[in-house]
């Protein structure tokens, strides 16, 4: 099992360019998240999906958008990417619902210049 | 929305010292789950606490839930610098529909 992938690892962006995060994981989870973490700060919810077909907004949802594309995957993307979305993104998985461990990928390094 | 503080926010030590951490809810928790974030790591699973007043040992690591589920500890007996990171607790409220991190405690050990 590889539990939860992400790719890519990292990234440089120009400021307007968009992309995609992408997050799978193997686990048969229900649940998925995005959290973005800022150097030396906590992790801050940006979307999470309760189960496939849902979606919600967290604390720091603007700018993202979220596709649960299905039970496996859940993915991010940054329309027009600004300077202050430079960040470590994680995603996260739990079995869900009321299971609440969460399974967290390796993360993508993300810079925008 | 739900809150989960957790204090202190950073916490510097020698080898051999003990440390705590400590998280609070305003709201009651359905329970409450602790993780580890080594430096330049992501957030690792430690455990989850569920009951009233429960007590978890981890070896040198010791989870406590209060007996009202509004807070929760950590604390860590003689460190080594293998526990040097950031410690996260993250709790469900019971009404809500996830978990909500706190902002963490970042533990150094000096040698």
């Amino acid at each position: 099992n590889a539990g939860v992938t992400q790719t890519p690892k990292f990234q440089v962006l120009k400021t307007g360019q968009s992309m995609t995060l992408q997050c799978a994981q193997d686990m048969n989870h229900n649940s998925m998240y995005w959290y973005r973490q800022d150097p030396g700060m906590g992790l801050r919810l940006i979307y999470y999906s309760a189960s496939e077909g849902t979606t919600d907004k967290g604390e720091v949802p603007n700018g993202y958008n979220v596709s649960r594309l299905n039970k496996r995957e859940f993915s991010l993307r940054l329309e027009s990417a600004a300077p202050s979305q430079t960040s470590v993104y994680f995603c996260a998985s739990s079995p869900g619902p009321l299971t609440d461990t969460q399974y967290f990928g390796p993360g993508t390094r993300l810079t925008v210049l | 929305g739900q809150q989960v503080m957790q204090i202190p926010q950073y916490q510097h030590v020698q080898e051999g010292e003990d440390f705590t951490t400590y998280c609070n809810s305003s709201t009651t928790l359905s329970n409450i789950q602790w993780y580890k974030q080594r430096p330049g790591g992501h957030p690792v699973f430690l455990i989850q606490l569920v009951k009233s007043g429960e007590v978890k040992k981890q070896k040198r690591l010791t989870f406590q839930f209060g007996e009202a589920k509004k807070n929760s500890s950590l604390h860590i007996t003689a460190t080594q610098t293998t526990d040097v990171g950031t410690y996260f607790c993250a709790g469900r409220n019971t009404n809500a529909g996830k978990s909500t991190f706190g902002d963490g405690t970042t533990l150094t050990v000096k040698p």
